[in-house]
């Protein structure tokens, strides 16, 4: 069965870093388009970036653009989110959403449990 | 940026029909998606491509779209269909971006 497991949450100081992880199992990781969803607490459902199957394309929110960079490492079968320049405003739970199909158009048909990260001084 | 635009809040008794509307400049032109979002869990897909149900999705719900509004249909409500309702599309006209609506809370009475 289809397992997505986020990693690298916590509390960091705004300005700083972090890279969020999301490690696949259950499919062919390669042949699908991956996505970033976040929700700040109590607040709705948030599209962060996609990253097409092979990594040659990506996509991202206006609100992060710049900041965030998403990449993937087929070969460990692992989603990654370089977050950088971290506002206040980026905490929230993060989710990794698998593609239904390997470019960026698709629906999210299986989701991680996420992971938290709260930006504080 | 598009934007999806959804009623806050649905009540409904138990064995009724909930209707959850997603409003949307020619959304009919989209393909639209709806997830289902339980307290502290991830969400779930339960409508994608308009009307369309993943495996394990109960008949009961069934999706339409056309003109300005998407809708998502629960029928013979339960109480375990209390949830957090989003639909989702893909903006192609803006460097293909992901929206989400803002999101239904629906009651079970």
């Amino acid at each position: 069965q289809v397992q997505l497991v986020e990693s690298g949450g916590g509390v960091v100081q705004p300005g700083r870093s972090l890279r969020l992880s999301c490690t696949a199992s259950g499919f062919t990781f390669s042949n699908y388009g991956m996505n970033w969803v976040r929700q700040a607490p109590g607040k709705g459902l948030e599209w962060v970036a996609v990253i097409w199957y092979d990594g040659t394309n990506e996509n991202y929110d206006d609100s992060v653009k710049g900041r965030f960079t998403i990449s993937r490492d087929n070969s460990k079968n692992t989603l990654y989110l370089q977050m950088n320049s971290l506002r206040d405003d980026d905490t929230a739970v993060y989710f990794c959403a698998k593609g239904s199909g390997g470019s960026g158009f698709s629906y999210f048909d299986h989701w991680g449990q996420g992971t938290l990260l709260t930006v504080s001084s | 940026s598009y934007v999806l635009t959804q009623s806050p809040a649905v009540s409904v008794a138990p064995g009724k029909t909930a209707k959850i509307t997603c409003g949307g400049n020619n959304i009919g032109n989209k393909g639209v998606h709806w997830y289902q979002q339980k307290p502290g869990q991830a969400p779930v897909l339960v409508v994608y491509d308009d009307s369309d149900r993943p495996s394990g999705i109960p008949e009961r719900f069934s999706g339409s779209n056309s003109g300005n509004t998407a809708t998502l249909t629960i029928s013979r409500v339960e109480a375990g269909d209390e949830a957090d309702y989003y639909c989702q599309v893909w903006d192609s006209r803006s460097d293909h971006q992901g929206v989400f609506g803002t999101g239904t809370k629906v009651t079970v009475l």
